[in-house]
């Protein structure tokens, strides 16, 4: 069964860092495209970050500069290190996989919360 | 790069059926997108990919009242016989070249 499951997510002051964690399990993360998207509260959905299965990453221009996707093959895990964060940054953060180009996010984390705030 | 737009908002009665709907940008009529469901307080759901041809394939578990269409640019989501857990956030989903992902503003459908 697959299974996404985000941690790292809390309460943050603006300017300061936080590393997002996926733990992946039923499949191989290093073989699948892996994203994070975001979820402000109360609006919709926002593509953040990808890996490719390749290694090459792309980032929103928000977040470009700022934010970090990486991947651990050996724990078989996706993250998302986040600096400089900003208020806007507030977020719900999933993971979500895609099987590969031409295929769209087919799986998604239950997500994690980051809020940015003094 | 595609741009998805849909209706903010949409209802039907319980037991009735619904149409919604997600337009691509000029130039992107031919893209297949995919559909999501994400009920409140929840993560998203995948429930289908939809080719520019009609064509579809379900998540698993997706039940049979969820179709799709498409028309020119337009990709179309209809529910059938609404049910009261069917209410919930619905967003379309593409991709290119150039774009990894990108999504809709998604529609909020209330069953009333």
């Amino acid at each position: 069964e697959v299974q996404l499951v985000e941690s790292g997510g809390g309460l943050i002051q603006p300017g300061g860092s936080l590393r997002l964690s996926c733990a992946a399990s039923g499949f191989t993360v290093s073989i699948n495209y892996m994203s994070w998207v975001r979820q402000a509260p109360g609006k919709g959905l926002e593509w953040v970050s990808v890996i490719y299965s390749g290694g090459s990453t792309y980032y929103a221009d928000s977040v470009k500069g700022r934010f970090t996707i990486s991947r651990d093959n050996s724990k078989n895990t996706l993250y998302l290190q986040m600096n400089s964060l900003r208020a806007e940054d507030t977020a719900v953060y999933y993971c979500a996989r895609k099987e590969g180009f031409g295929e769209p996010v087919r799986y998604w984390g239950q997500g994690t919360l980051v809020t940015v705030s003094s | 790069q595609p741009v998805l737009t849909q209706s903010s908002s949409a209802s039907a009665s319980l037991g009735s059926s619904v149409k919604l709907t997600c337009t691509l940008s000029s130039g992107h009529s031919s893209y297949i997108i995919a559909w999501h469901q994400q009920q409140p307080g929840k993560a998203p759901r995948y429930l289908m990919k939809l080719e520019g041809s009609g064509g579809y394939n379900k998540g698993s578990g997706v039940p049979d009242r969820f179709s799709g269409s498409s028309s020119g640019a337009d990709r179309y989501l209809t529910i059938s016989n609404l049910q009261s857990e069917d209410e919930a956030d619905y967003y379309c989903e593409t991709w290119d070249s150039n774009t990894p992902l990108v999504f809709g503003g998604g529609t909020k459908l209330t069953v009333l």
